[in-house]
């Protein structure tokens, strides 16, 4: 059980290019979220999902699109970078409302 | 406006001894309080968690203690080991809601 990874696990962008954070989870789980955390705050919610097919915004989702086409995949869109979008992205799953399980993080950094 | 604070960045503990991490939260439809121990270059991992029909909930060595009237919780970690040094976020949620609240949290570090 490899739990919740995440790919890359550091990117360096330029504004204005566009890239795709990758989560996969193996544990069968229906839900799935993506966040951010910046310096000083706690996580905030972008993204997410309560099963294939069905996506929805949490509270920072301007600047990235979601879809979930298979209950192990939610790949976290950036369509035009901005250095305001520079943060550590965590994704989740879980099978509860309740109790989630992150995955190691992706450190983004825009230029 | 933040709705879950944590509002001591840092706390420094001798091991052994007992580790209080406070959080206090603003908005009473919050139910269901959950702590999240963080190691760097990790993700969060689940510690414990306590819903609003409860005032503790003990595991191990770790217990929440909510106090409803007060917005207030707080984690006890007893005895104090090394490998407890991380840091610690709580976290409020709206039953039936997915989304979580989340504290900035505090950076325990034991010292041997």
């Amino acid at each position: 059980n490899a739990g919740v990874t995440q790919t890359p696990k550091f990117q360096v962008l330029k504004t204005g290019q566009s890239m795709t954070l990758q989560c996969a989870q193996d544990m069968n789980h229906e839900y799935m979220s993506w966040y951010r955390q910046d310096p000083g705050m706690g996580l905030r919610l972008i993204h997410y999902s309560v099963g294939a097919g069905i996506t929805d915004q949490g509270e920072v989702p301007n600047g990235y699109n979601v879809s979930r086409s298979t209950t192990e995949d939610f790949p976290l869109r950036l369509l035009s970078a901005a250095p305001s979008q520079t943060s550590v992205y965590f994704c989740a799953s879980s099978s509860t409302l309740e109790t989630q399980y992150f995955g190691p993080g992706t450190r983004l950094l825009v230029l | 406006d933040q709705q879950v604070k944590q509002n001591s960045p840092s706390l420094s503990v001798q091991e052994g001894r007992i580790s209080i991490l406070n959080c206090d939260y603003t908005n009473s439809m919050f139910d269901y309080f959950l702590w999240y121990k963080k190691y760097p270059a990790e993700g969060p991992t689940f510690l414990i968690s306590i819903s609003s029909i409860k005032d503790k909930n003990e595991d191990g060595r770790f217990t929440v203690f909510l106090n409803k009237s007060a917005k207030h919780l707080s984690l006890h970690i007893v005895p104090s080991q090394p490998g407890d040094s991380a840091v610690y976020f709580c976290a409020s949620q709206i039953g039936g809601n997915y989304q979580l609240i989340w504290g900035a949290g505090t950076k325990l570090i034991i010292k041997p």
